[in-house]
């Protein structure tokens, strides 16, 4: 089966731009969860959406927007990019919303705001 | 809010040699623990997690930790690095409840040399 996929996989942007990332979650599950992390840092949790609800966000500005489609797959918007959003991008899928079960990751977008 | 905290940045170690990766986290409520690795270029993949039961927990590929709730403490070892471990590690904690939120420390990068 494949894993959790994303596109693109790097791209280049210019300050004030916007930015549309997608991620396709591994067949079977619901809940997509979004990440960020910049360069010599842990990943900082941005989103989760399950059945296409938000179910949890992060300490992001609202210029960080996401949604979930009926085939489970997830795209994250980033409006008025600054540099300070240069970073790579995870989503994470899982069966569910809560509980122990294990997150997948996918191997990232890597966004460069110049 | 949980928070976690990976004392060493960077860890250099010989092959055939032992190892240990630190790491402490502070949180109000219960929390799942878990290690992710990461490769250079790829996403996460998670190491090993304790949910609950034996504090000891272990991976495929020799690598195991220990649950310490009056030290707070998660840390990750293996009796024997190969060249192939060297990769940077990520200690996180959820909650065991609500939503998938991880909180993620700095990272260790380990160095395995010949």
């Amino acid at each position: 089966d494949a894993g959790v996929t994303q596109s693109p996989t790097h791209l280049i942007k210019t300050r004030g731009q916007h930015v549309t990332l997608r991620c396709s979650p591994i067949s079977g599950h619901k809940s997509v969860s979004w990440y960020q992390q910049v360069l010599g840092q842990g990943p900082q949790f941005i989103f989760q959406y399950y059945e296409k609800e938000e179910r949890g966000r992060g300490n992001f500005p609202d210029r960080f927007s996401a949604r979930q489609f009926p085939n489970y797959s997830s795209e994250l918007n980033v409006n008025a990019l600054l540099l300070g959003d240069s970073a790579l991008y995870l989503c994470a899928s899982s069966p569910w919303v809560a509980g122990g079960q294990e997150q997948y990751f996918g191997p990232g977008t890597r966004l460069t705001v110049t | 809010a949980q928070s976690v905290t990976q004392l060493d940045s960077q860890v250099p170690v010989f092959e055939e040699a032992p190892v240990e990766l630190r790491c402490n986290y502070s949180s109000s409520v219960s929390v799942y623990l878990f290690w992710y690795v990461q490769y250079p270029n790829q996403g996460l993949q998670l190491l090993l997690k304790y949910l609950s039961g034996s504090t000891l927990v272990e991976s495929i590929n020799g690598f195991e930790a220990e649950f310490n709730k009056s030290q707070t403490s998660f840390h990750l070892r293996k009796p024997s690095v190969h060249i192939s471990d060297t990769a940077e590690y990520f200690c996180a904690v959820r909650e065991n409840t609500g939503f998938q939120k991880l909180v993620f420390g700095t990272g260790t990068r380990l160095l395995v040399s010949p």
